[in-house]
Parts: structure tokens; sequence; C-alpha cells
């Protein structure tokens, strides 16, 4: 069964460095997205990517985060300079929505940690 | 803003005994709902959805929830609860439209028993 992945699965690195998290969705998926979770708290939406541009995203995603699809199969999420706070585990998904209300299959996480 | 609530932090039930998981949403037509679980250091798993049509919706793993308008509820139940079932459940509604987009409650933690 097909499955979206990311690497790494642990990114430890110090707080101004700049990151890239790594996803490859569902192939045949045209819709891509980026959720994080603080340790002990819930699932945010961050951005949503179609078409080579960004659908929506929400306060969280400002400036300091970018997307991009450089290829034709991988999907990443840059921290320009990372705080403290960034710490969390950050997960991709992607949904085909061809037809009727998406289902989003989510990524295994990146877990993120700022020192 | 559409708000996703689970009320219980924290469930324990023995195995093969029964669960409902509770959901509320806050929005103003019925949105997208849909059920995950994530285990200890795993991703989220699609469990099942509710989009129209029967209110009642089969999931994997046995799972099964109920949509209730009146109540803005759409809670997650399974008839007899296996150990391999403790994790962490989310609900999350999807309003829909051009930019799709989760809403997450808090989750419930499910300890099972033996």
């Amino acid at each position: 069964e097909p499955e979206v992945t990311q690497t790494p699965s642990h990114q430890v690195t110090q707080m101004g460095q700049e990151v890239i998290l790594r996803c490859v969705p569902i192939s045949n998926h045209l819709y891509f997205y980026w959720y994080r979770q603080i340790l002990g708290q819930k699932v945010e939406f961050l951005v949503s990517f179609y078409n080579n541009e960004i659908s929506e995203k929400s306060e969280i995603f400002d400036d300091q985060f970018s997307v991009e699809r450089p290829d034709g199969s991988n999907f990443t999420l840059k921290i320009r300079s990372t705080k403290l706070e960034d710490s969390a585990m950050y997960f991709c998904a992607s949904s085909e929505k061809e037809r009727g209300p998406p289902e989003q299959y989510f990524g295994p996480g990146t877990r993120l940690t700022v020192t | 803003a559409q708000s996703v609530t689970q009320p219980d932090i924290h469930i324990t039930v023995s195995e093969g005994a029964s669960l409902e998981l509770r959901c509320n949403y806050s929005y103003g037509a019925t949105p997208y709902l849909f059920w995950y679980v994530q285990s200890p250091g795993q991703g989220l798993q699609l469990l099942l959805k509710y989009f129209s049509g029967d209110t009642l919706v089969q999931g994997i793993k046995g799972f099964e929830a109920e949509f209730k308008r009146s109540q803005s509820s759409f809670n997650l139940r399974k008839p007899s609860v296996h150990w391999s079932d403790a994790a962490e459940y989310f609900c999350a509604v999807d309003e829909g439209g051009t930019a799709s987009k989760l809403t997450f409650g808090t989750g419930t933690r499910l300890q099972v028993t033996l």
C-alpha cells in the first residue's frame, strides 16, 4: 500500500540554524500539507500546497517557514532560523482530491529538537 | 472559527470491554469528519471518515462512528477493545472548500488493561 514517507525521523539543530524537513507524498496525490504537534498538544495545521503554490497557511506559518516541491516527488518544509519553540513533531500529509472530499494520509513525522 | 472538542483526555478500559470516545465540533454546516489514531512513536493513521449519507460509518480495526447532526457529535465506538488498541485518538474536521485543512481535537489517550 502506498504511503507517505518523511526524512529524517529525528533532527536536532541549534537555535538560529536552518533546517529542511523532507517528505515524499503518495505518488498520484496532488495536494500536500504540513502539520506540527508540539509535545503534549494537539496537531496543528501549518500549510497546504497545490499546483506549486501555497493554497492556505496558518498564523504559525510566518516568514521563517517556506515550502517547496523541488522535483516530482519531494515536498519540503524549510525553517530559516529555528527557535526553541519550533521543537515539535512535524507531519507531512497528502491527498488525491480528484473527486469529492479529501482524505489526508500522513507520514510518520520528523521530530525536530531545537537546542 | 471551527473547533473540535474531545472532552476525555484519558480513558482506561479493560480488554474486551466496549469503548466510546466522544467528539463534538462547532461549525455552522456539516464538515467532513475524521478519526485518526496515533500509536506511540508513529504517525497518524486514518480510522474512518464521514462525508455524507449513512450516519453510521465503519472503519478499520473494527471501529465505527456515528454522526449526530442534532448534537454536533461524531463519537467513535468499538464493541470489544483489544490491548493493541491502546493509542491516542484524534477527531478532526475539514470544513471543505477549495483548500482542505484539518482541525484536530486535543486527543484522547486510550489505555487498555488486561
